[in-house]
């Protein structure tokens, strides 16, 4: 089946830089590449996803980036806010879904 | 619409009894999913139902665990005989019918197995 790697496992960044998040799928297959984030407590939501027809998408300050032929793809997050802190999940689809392990992001004001 | 719901958000039980989580998925979605959330393993796919029919049940640890889906709008997860091993949060999610569809999460089961 599918194996979703990611990194870092945890990462700190100051208020109003970039943090930037990778992750490997090992299925060539996979064509929707979705992004989780998950507050304490809380479910895992969509923030943004990516078709692998396309190699960038943009919504506001978050951006998604996919290599298909290298099997990557990245979530940037742009001007952080104390809010963005939360865990992020990336995650790839061929015919189930399968998750990153998840990162831990502090955005510290 | 709702969103998925599951039942119940809490449950403590004691090792060796019988535990059962309910889902109901969006209307209209026809793929299920069950997840299980611990800080040691991350999101782990359970296992995965399309219009009902258990597609991909790899995921399940043991036998102790089973998961059915008599109907479009009913899912049930259970444990049985429960261990301490099985505490953790147990979501369920649910999808349109495709790659390419986004899936949806519900609130979770938070299960604690003393």
């Amino acid at each position: 089946g599918e194996n979703v790697e990611q990194h870092p496992s945890t990462l700190s960044v100051q208020e109003g830089d970039s943090a930037v998040i990778k992750c490997t799928y090992s299925d060539s297959a996979s064509n929707y590449f979705p992004w989780y984030k998950q507050e304490l407590g809380k479910r895992p939501q969509l923030i943004i996803d990516i078709r692998s027809n396309v190699g960038e998408k943009k919504d506001q300050r978050i951006a998604v980036t996919l290599n298909k032929t290298a099997k990557h793809f990245s979530l940037h997050i742009t001007e952080t806010q104390p809010e963005d802190s939360a865990v992020y999940f990336c995650a790839a689809n061929k015919d189930d879904m399968r998750f990153g392990a998840g990162t831990r992001l502090t955005v510290k004001p | 619409d709702a969103g998925v719901i599951q039942s119940p958000r809490h449950e403590v039980t004691e090792m060796g009894q019988e535990v059962t989580l309910r889902c109901k998925p969006i209307s209209g979605h026809n793929s299920l999913f069950w997840y299980r959330q611990t800080m040691m393993r991350g999101l782990e796919l359970l296992i995965y139902f399309n219009n009902n029919v258990p597609i991909d049940d790899s995921g399940m640890p043991e036998d102790r665990f089973s998961a059915k889906m008599p109907n479009a709008s009913f899912s049930t997860l259970k444990i049985q005989p429960s261990e301490p091993r099985d505490s953790a949060v147990y979501f369920c999610a649910s999808s349109e019918f495709g790659q390419l569809n986004t899936i949806y999460f519900g609130e979770g089961s938070w299960l604690t197995v003393v």
